[in-house]
């Protein structure tokens, strides 16, 4: 079974300060994992994307996150925040055994990202 | 390229009417994907169609909720005799066979009074 863990509900921080929304997961198998981003109104946009390639992933907009295997950690980071990152964050899960994707992606409870002026 | 579309966007219902929801993945995209976000449980796995094998509805909640996918392309997602707890946002995405990356629609609201 897998699951996920964003270990804070709300982040705020100030515009141009560096940005850290944290996730922990459990997985059976040998994980994809995703950060996908959610602006209000709006559907849900692919971040980044971890297939076990190189463990620290680069994604859209000056996001990373780097797959530590020892600590079941996704981190989302980014070095300078901008007014337009405000937004829910999304870590996700996905159960791969040998590479195929079982397609049911498991979600975190989300991280609301407040921007300050 | 277009996106995956989803219609109606906003849906109000009566409790105890049927609704059908439905999905337009990208074109291309062989696996289907439902889920539903709420604020009581957030994000949840309904079903899933991936090309031309039986669907997993593992994540159905209940018997009044149905999907099906026609030629393998759109699907529609019906609920049955509508309950308050049914008022949710359902999202529908659609991805490459055995590929993990999901694209998402915008979704439909769906408001049970």
């Amino acid at each position: 079974a897998q699951s996920v863990t964003q270990l804070d509900s709300h982040v705020s921080v100030s515009e141009g300060t560096p940005v850290l929304l944290r996730c922990n997961y459990s997985s059976s198998y040998s994980p994809s994992l995703f950060w996908y981003v959610q602006h209000p109104n709006k559907g849900l946009q692919l971040l980044l994307k971890y297939t076990s390639a190189a463990t620290l992933v680069k994604g859209i907009n000056g996001f990373e996150a780097e797959f530590k295997k020892s600590e079941t950690s996704f981190h989302l980071t980014k070095p300078s925040a901008h007014m337009s990152d405000a937004a829910e964050y999304f870590c996700v899960v996905d159960d791969n055994a040998g590479g195929t994707s079982y397609g049911k992606l498991t979600f975190g409870q989300g991280t609301i990202l407040t921007v300050h002026p | 390229g277009a996106g995956v579309s989803q219609s109606p966007s906003n849906k109000v219902t009566e409790k105890g009417k049927d609704v059908e929801l439905r999905c337009d993945p990208i074109s291309g995209h062989t696996a289907l994907y439902w889920y539903r976000q709420s604020l009581g449980q957030g994000l949840e796995f309904l079903i899933y169609f991936q090309g031309n094998s039986a669907p997993d509805k593992s994540g159905l909640p209940s018997d009044r909720f149905s999907a099906e996918r026609t030629g393998g392309s759109v699907s529609t997602l019906t609920i049955q005799r509508t309950q308050q707890e049914d008022s949710a946002v359902y999202l529908c995405a659609s991805s490459l066979l055995y590929v993990g990356e999901q694209y998402f629609g915008p979704g439909t609201r769906l408001t049970v009074t």
